[in-house]
């Protein structure tokens, strides 16, 4: 079965770096997206991308956050600057282009800034 | 952007079944009902969806009254491994080419010998 994944697994660094975090999606997905998980508390969304473009954003999606699609299979994330409070899980999901709004979820990548 | 609640927690032992209610008042017309499954440090999995009446697969069944307002996530027979955190999203936020889906705090579920 198809799945999305991600890389690393689990990124630490310090505060001010910069991080990029990796995703394949689901090949023949059209819609991809991206979330974080505070520890203890929700998920929460922080970009659509369709299309080459970004479709939505949350306001958790400063300047400080960006996407692309370098390539025909990879979805990344970079955050320029980290601070404390970036350390979460960062997940990645990819969705087809039906009716329904079902989202295929990656394992994560825990992201620990010091 | 349906709103949804949903209980904080649920406690069952292994080989019951466990029904978990979440209430959706103001889900839109087009929208469907998506429950999805999320195990500690994992991302959340896709369980079932459904519109109206009674879904069922390999994992779940779905049941949606006729006014759509709430709907119930019926587990058969759980075990140890079915301990996680149920989410019921009520469609997502959309735009012109994206569906935010809007977590909430999700029902945790702990299965007991």
């Amino acid at each position: 079965e198809p799945e999305v994944t991600q890389t690393p697994s689990h990124q630490v660094t310090q505060m001010g770096q910069e991080v990029i975090l990796r995703c394949v999606p689901i090949s023949n997905h059209l819609y991809f997206y991206w979330y974080r998980q505070i520890l203890g508390q929700k998920v929460e969304f922080l970009v659509s991308f369709y299309n080459n473009e970004i479709s939505e954003k949350s306001e958790i999606f400063d300047d400080q956050f960006s996407v692309e699609r370098p390539d025909g299979s990879n979805f990344t994330l970079k955050i320029r600057s980290t601070k404390l409070e970036d350390s979460a899980m960062y997940f990645c999901a990819s969705r087809l282009a039906d009716l329904t709004d079902t989202q295929y979820f990656g394992p994560g990548t825990r992201l620990t800034v010091l | 952007l349906a709103k949804t609640t949903q209980p904080i927690s649920m406690d069952s032992y292994e080989g019951q079944e466990v029904n978990i209610t979440c209430s959706h008042n103001n889900i839109a017309t087009n929208d469907y009902i998506t429950w999805y499954q999320q195990f500690p440090s994992q991302g959340p999995r896709f369980i079932i969806q459904g519109y109206k009446t009674k879904v069922t697969n390999e994992v779940a069944s779905l049941f949606i009254p006729a006014d759509r307002k709430s709907s119930t996530l019926s587990l058969p027979r759980v075990s140890l491994s079915d301990t996680a955190v149920y989410y019921c999203l009520g469609g997502g936020r959309r735009s012109n080419s994206g569906y935010a889906l809007n977590f909430g705090k999700g029902t945790s579920l702990l299965v007991t010998p």
